[in-house]
């Protein structure tokens, strides 16, 4: 089974350019999640969607970033315009079912990309 | 707001040793505690979970126990490899899944 699939793995921008991240989920799973991963630091939820609906986006930072799960497979994540805090690793997850009460649905992460803004 | 606290790294020990990685974690509701890992170049890998206090997590000779009166879930191996050098986050997740600030394990031969 394919596990979660990030690309590109690594971009290198300037600042002010903007840039985008695509995820595709593992086959089945209605929950996709968009992390940061500072260095050093454990990951941030950005954004969780439950099928195409975006139902936790309080972290996501909306006057430069915005996300799309078109269909409620595969997702973008977009920042426009990029500034030098925003180098870091982005992760996508994805768990099946729906979040809820406990036991919760393990997390399956992908890769991340690696931003680096110059 | 909901936290988890790791002890710092990085931690270095030598082949066969005992390893142990403290982590604490704020009690509100009935959280589920997990440990992943993160080789190098690679993504995070859930490495054990437990879901309920007493509960205890265990895999690749690693093991947590969900210990609800101290708030605490350490990870320990009794006899750490070289492969086992790695990043560990201790995470929490009573909906929202909020992690550790990683521990660097580095296993020298």
């Amino acid at each position: 089974e394919a596990g979660v699939v990030q690309s590109p793995r690594y971009k290198i921008i300037e600042k002010k350019q903007p840039v985008a991240f695509w995820c595709n989920p593992i086959s089945g799973h209605n929950t996709l999640y968009w992390y940061l991963q500072n260095l050093g630091q454990g990951p941030e939820l950005l954004i969780r969607y439950e099928n195409e609906e975006a139902v936790d986006d309080s972290q996501l930072p909306k006057d430069r970033f915005s996300a799309e799960r078109l269909k409620g497979v595969d997702s973008t994540l977009k920042i426009q315009p990029a500034e030098l805090g925003d180098s870091a690793v982005y992760l996508c997850a994805s768990s099946s079912g729906l979040a809820g009460g406990p036991p919760y649905n393990e997390q399956f992460f992908g890769p991340g990309t690696r931003l680096t803004v110059l | 707001g909901d936290s988890v606290t790791q002890m710092e790294g990085p931690v270095t020990l030598s082949e066969e040793a005992f390893l142990t990685i403290n982590c604490t974690y704020t009690a509100t509701g009935y959280p589920s505690l997990f440990w992943y890992v993160q080789y190098p170049g690679e993504g995070l890998q859930l490495l054990l979970k437990a879901t309920k206090a007493d509960d205890k997590g265990s895999n690749k000779g690693f093991e947590a126990t969900y210990r609800k009166e101290t708030t605490s879930f350490h990870l320990e191996k009794g006899s750490v490899q070289v492969s086992d050098s790695a990043v560990y986050f201790c995470a929490r997740q009573g909906g929202k899944l909020i992690f550790g600030q990683g521990t660097e394990l580095s296993v020298k031969p």
